[in-house]
């Protein structure tokens, strides 16, 4: 199987920055999404990577190489409504358009 | 992105009865409809890819004949849950794609508990 693997919680306090960190295996890979849903929601679409860089889109950046298997996306100025869940979402070459989901990093933006 | 729906939110069923979840592309020529399960507190887990005027393709484990996909226009397509059982309660979300696209924009989502 595929293997996505993203922290299970994280903890950050308003105005300040985190990064969730993204590993996955690079064999077939086609291209790297992460995807914001907060609780009892849809996912909505952040971020598509397929080249290795940074891709800045105002407070939220995304960064990957292809390399290290490796993503992370960056959220900045934290702001109480970023409390959500950060997915982390792979495709494959094989695999038409189908997308492999990380666990989700529950992010939690305090006072 | 493309705008998607999905009807009902929510439903309430009883034990054996049969639920039918519509997802509706409002603005965008979905060739590729995928549905998806997720559990509380999981991630979502991909059920079945669907292409217009094609038969679904399921993943490993997931039954075709207890979840019924059809895929009959670029704007539609419908899940239908046949005898629901309660382990069947879950939220259950549609994305769309099209032709060349690799991004998928997702429905809100339907949470069907199963009586």
């Amino acid at each position: 199987g595929q293997n996505i693997d993203q922290p299970t919680e994280m903890t950050a306090t308003e105005g300040a920055i985190v990064q969730i960190n993204c590993t996955y295996q690079t064999s077939g890979f086609n291209g790297l999404f992460w995807y914001q849903q907060h609780a009892g929601e849809a996912p909505t679409f952040l971020s598509y990577n397929v080249l290795d860089g940074l891709e800045e889109k105002g407070r939220f950046s995304s960064f990957l190489s292809r390399s290290k298997g490796y993503s992370y996306l960056l959220l900045k100025e934290l702001q109480m409504k970023d409390s959500a869940s950060y997915l982390c979402a792979q495709a494959l070459k094989a695999a038409g358009n189908k997308l492999t989901f990380g666990g989700g990093t529950r992010v939690l933006v305090k006072p | 992105g493309a705008v998607v729906s999905q009807h009902p939110s929510r439903v309430i069923c009883k034990s054996g009865t049969s639920v039918k979840i519509e997802c509706r592309s409002l603005d965008f020529q979905a060739t590729t409809m995928f549905w998806y399960r997720q559990f509380p507190k999981k991630s979502l887990m991909l059920m079945a890819t669907s292409n217009e005027g094609s038969k679904a393709t399921y993943e490993q484990g997931v039954e075709k004949d207890k979840f019924l996909i059809n895929h009959a226009s670029l704007t539609l397509s419908t899940l239908t849950v046949t005898s629901a059982h309660p382990e069947d309660s879950s939220f259950y979300i549609c994305s769309i794609t099209g032709t060349g696209q690799e991004t998928q924009y997702f429905g809100p989502g339907t949470r069907l508990l199963v009586l």
